[in-house]
């Protein structure tokens, strides 16, 4: 099935710095990948939606100068948290659609295990 | 707009028994649900997924779930717990077709033996 790995799995930085989490498709091609926030025994939230050569689109009350997304191929997206604070802290998590398949109702989405961040 | 609550926050089950987890949907046209689980430390893994064919559908791991539009739910059913389905599941409805999925809060399913 249709692999998606983040890298790092875990990071713990210093408020004020800057933390870079890549989500890779790794045997399939995606022209969207979702970035999504989950906070600790809470569900999933979107933040922005990824797109390849173009800019993302971010939710709303998501600040898009805070969380800088690339996606620079149709098999990477990076998620920037800059000056990051404690209130940064959560579970990052993308996923990723195929490009073969993509535009369709009720498509798959293949997730990425997710990246634990936490700012000191 | 899109949304679903899931009725449960946590299931406790004894394991070899039924499992029923609720989810109502709202969706303003026929909507793509899924079911998903989350095991602790790994990746989201794909249930089943509905998308307006056959009412009964059936997943993985001997999950299954039924969408009844009269009732705007789509609950997922397992006839027989296992330990190994203790995790938190999520159903899911897509946004506008192709955008992204809107999650649920979450059932915790605990099995006990």
């Amino acid at each position: 099935g249709a692999v998606v790995s983040q890298h790092p799995s875990r990071v713990i930085c210093k408020s004020g710095t800057s933390v870079k989490i890549e989500c890779r498709s790794l045997d399939f091609q995606a022209t969207t990948m979702f970035w999504y926030r989950q906070f600790p025994k809470q569900s999933l939230m979107l933040m922005a939606t990824s797109n390849e050569g173009s800019k993302a689109t971010y939710e709303q009350g998501v600040e898009k100068d805070k969380f800088l997304i690339n996606h620079a191929s149709l098999t990477l997206s990076t998620l920037t948290v800059t000056s990051a604070h404690p209130e940064d802290s959560s579970f990052y998590i993308c996923s990723a659609r195929d490009l073969r398949t993509s535009g369709g109702a009720g498509e798959t989405q293949y997730f990425g295990p997710g990246t634990r961040l936490l700012v000191l | 707009a899109q949304s679903v609550t899931q009725l449960d926050s946590h299931v406790s089950v004894s394991e070899g028994t039924p499992v029923l987890l609720r989810c109502n949907y709202s969706s303003s046209y026929s909507p793509s649900l899924f079911w998903y689980v989350q095991h602790p430390n790994k990746g989201l893994q794909l249930l089943l997924k509905y998308t307006s064919a056959a009412t009964l559908v059936k997943g993985i791991n001997g999950f299954e779930a039924e969408f009844k539009k009269s009732e705007t739910s789509f609950h997922l059913t397992k006839p027989s717990a296992h330990m190994s389905d203790a995790a938190e599941y999520f159903c899911v409805v897509e946004g506008q077709a192709g955008t992204a999925l809107i999650f649920g809060k979450g059932t915790t399913l605990s099995v006990s033996s």
